[in-house]
């Protein structure tokens, strides 16, 4: 199975904060990275697919990047909506693996 | 706009099966057969991260996790619009919120999940 890592697992930010979420493959899935964001009692919801595809409907605030086994989230300027915990997702091959999630709070 | 609603019993005692339904409506009645799309089961313990169970296509393929040790069957009803997941053999480790959600086959995204169901093991 390919792991998942993230870094950090948390972080406090203020709004209006550049938040910076990393994340790791354990061997290369070119660009099948997913990023999702989930509240809680919430189901997750997909914000950007392919490393760096904003998904319709997203803000312009959240993009990704990376290929390979290093890819990055990053809001560019944190909202009060934005607290929430963020997962990535490799969908390279089976079973799919998630990261095991970056919680963003206030500060 | 589609959507999931999962359905099934909240309790289920140990060494039982775990039955839940994923009922989709919304969107174009192909599209569920559309084989440009997936559906999956994805559980969350309380507290705790994601994990992928499985997926079927709509024509009847499936993948599952290996990490539940063959303890999945999935099923899929296109006339209904309903998929379905069993877990046998089940024990308090399996007790999770479990999601359904529809997959693109392209990018893998999941782009739609039912609201969640909570399933409980205990005697």
């Amino acid at each position: 199975d390919i792991q998942m890592t993230q870094s950090p697992s948390s972080l406090s930010a203020s709004v209006g904060d550049r938040v910076t979420i990393t994340c790791r493959a354990s061997q290369a899935i070119s660009n099948f990275l997913i990023w999702y964001q989930q509240k809680p009692g919430r189901a997750p919801k997909v914000l950007i697919y392919a490393a760096s595809t904003l998904q319709i409907g997203v803000p312009s605030r959240f993009s990704g990047s990376g290929s390979g086994t290093d890819f990055t989230l990053t809001i560019s300027s944190l909202q009060p909506e934005d607290f929430a915990t963020y997962y990535c997702q490799q969908t390279y091959n089976t079973p799919r693996t998630f990261g095991p999630g970056t919680k963003v709070d206030f500060k | 706009q589609v959507q999931l609603q999962e359905s099934g019993p909240g309790l289920v005692k140990p060494s039982q099966t775990l039955s839940l339904t994923c009922t989709v409506s919304g969107g174009s009645l192909s599209s569920f057969s559309d084989a440009s799309y997936y559906w999956s089961w994805i559980r969350q313990p309380a507290g705790k991260g994601l994990e992928w169970i499985g997926r079927i296509f709509p024509s009847g393929d499936t993948n599952y996790n290996p990490s539940l040790n063959g303890r999945v069957i999935m099923s899929i009803d296109t006339s209904k619009r309903q998929f379905s997941l069993r877990l046998y053999s089940v024990t308090a480790a399996d007790t999770a919120v479990y999601y359904c959600a529809r997959g693109n086959y392209g990018s893998g995204k999941a782009d739609y999940w039912g609201q969640g169901t909570l399933v409980t093991v205990s005697s």
